[in-house]
């Protein structure tokens, strides 16, 4: 089954209003990255936090690794923020194999 | 760029070829991994080379190889191609072997006709 979920699928704000995207995964994860995919294609590495709350810019990500849980937040959102955004994290001790989930697409509006 | 390089960076082949994809991990990195993403969707895990040695695959069809050479570059040869293998691939280095943080390559786009 699916092993990492991420909500809202999509997500329409307009500029300036703050963004919350959410994961959660089935099994308990031994690393967890947030990644942003421009729209073109790259991927960029947001955060790599396995636990705790880690914070770059308007981004703040916070992983409750107990609850399988983390959540990224953009504050103060700009239309430059729009894209998909994506959790992976890898399950079992020792493996690099990253899980992703299916991403949330995120449109700034002016 | 100290980046992850990854090439080409589009490529575009008829049914039934052949293709080589090569990365270039960062600098000191000896772990490679990777990815498909099929249409936007999520990304796929393929395989993974660790000192040049394989330590783990997934979804890696049978008629793709993947080496990994002294300089921990790694290549990817598909041969065969079907319409399905149309997609983005990427790859990630990290420091170490299942304990790091992947930083990704700006990945292939194949497109399959």
């Amino acid at each position: 089954g699916q092993q990492v979920q991420q909500s809202p699928a999509s997500l329409v704000l307009q500029e300036g209003e703050n963004a919350e995207l959410q994961c959660n995964f089935s099994s308990t994860a031994t690393r967890l990255q947030w990644f942003y995919q421009h729209p073109g294609g790259r991927l960029v590495s947001l955060f790599y936090n396995p636990s705790g709350t880690k914070h770059t810019g308007r981004l703040t990500s916070t992983t409750v690794t107990n609850e399988r849980r983390s959540s990224l937040h953009i504050s103060s959102s700009q239309t430059t923020d729009s894209g998909t955004y994506f959790c992976a994290m890898v399950h079992t001790e020792g493996a690099d194999r990253l899980t992703f989930g299916k991403g949330t697409q995120l449109i700034i509006q002016p | 760029d100290s980046g992850v390089v990854q090439s080409p960076r589009h490529i575009i082949k008829e049914k039934g070829g052949r293709s080589v994809l090569t990365c270039i991990p960062i600098s000191g990195h000896s772990n490679v991994v990777w990815y498909q993403q099929t249409l936007g969707k999520e990304l796929k895990f393929l395989i993974q080379h660790y000192e040049k040695v394989e330590r783990d695959k997934g979804f890696l069809p049978s008629r793709f190889s993947v080496q990994q050479f002294d300089d921990y570059h790694s290549e990817m040869n598909m041969s065969a191609l079907e319409l399905e293998d149309s997609a983005m691939y990427f790859c990630a280095s990290s420091l170490d072997w299942g304990v790091a943080e992947q930083f990704f390559g700006p990945g292939t786009r194949l497109t399959v006709l």
